[in-house]
């Protein structure tokens, strides 16, 4: 267990939709990752946040949004989904602002249909 | 452009056997480099992890790996692989500017009895 806890673990929903994927970290993390992964693309940084702050951005999509709430806990934001949207979604959290050390979560499958 | 290329998709052994996945990395600056195994339906849990001085590193689950500069090749080893090894092993490459390290599309490992 990397004690990154993230919610739901799947989630099925229509096209267009929009969803919430939760995360928390470690206890006392300030750093939280999210990650996509799929068969065609591997896996992709999507988005960095530290202390509450937006830190780092990858290849996450204008419809993907993300924030890191006070108590350390983060969201991912997901709007007009598309079937290619469907993939594992992964949160990762380290100590520190580089990501030195970062400990997954289980991932939060999400289907679109 | 950075780039991770682990050159084969998947790899069998013999349990008992010895063990070598592929890594070469492309990145302009002095890398830090991660193992990490992602076992079915798991996140992905990190093996070692190098950033400076030995250039053979020691992981957890008796995993090493050796950075070569001049090969741009940071290969993961073990000497005897046992049959809890079969998993997905991802090598990474980043620094501590924020997280957007980039993962190889990884190498699946089979274990045979």
């Amino acid at each position: 267990d990397s004690g990154v806890t993230q919610t739901p673990k799947h989630l099925i929903t229509a096209t267009g939709q929009r969803v919430t994927l939760r995360c928390s970290p470690r206890s006392g993390d300030l750093s939280v990752y999210w990650y996509q992964q799929s068969l065609d693309q591997g896996l992709q940084f999507l988005i960095q946040y530290y202390n509450g702050e937006e830190r780092a951005k990858g290849n996450i999509l204008e419809r993907f949004s993300a924030q890191q709430f006070p108590d350390l806990h983060s969201e991912l934001n997901l709007s007009s989904l598309e079937l290619g949207d469907s993939a594992l979604y992964f949160c990762a959290s380290s100590a520190d602002r580089g990501g030195t050390e970062a400990f997954f979560g289980q991932g939060t499958r999400l289907t679109v249909v | 452009a950075q780039s991770v290329t682990q050159p084969d998709i998947h790899i069998t052994v013999s349990e008992g056997a010895s063990l070598e996945l592929r890594c070469n990395y492309s990145y302009g600056a002095t890398p830090y480099l991660f193992w990490y195994v992602q076992s079915p339906g798991q996140g992905l849990q990190l093996l070692l992890k190098y950033f400076s001085g030995d250039t053979l590193v020691q992981g957890i689950k008796g995993f090493e790996a050796e950075f070569k500069r001049s090969q741009s090749s940071f290969n993961l080893r073990k000497p005897s692989v046992h049959w809890s090894d079969a998993a997905e092993y991802f090598c990474a490459v980043g620094n501590t500017g924020g997280f957007k390290t980039i993962f190889g599309a990884g190498t699946r490992l089979f274990v045979k009895a």
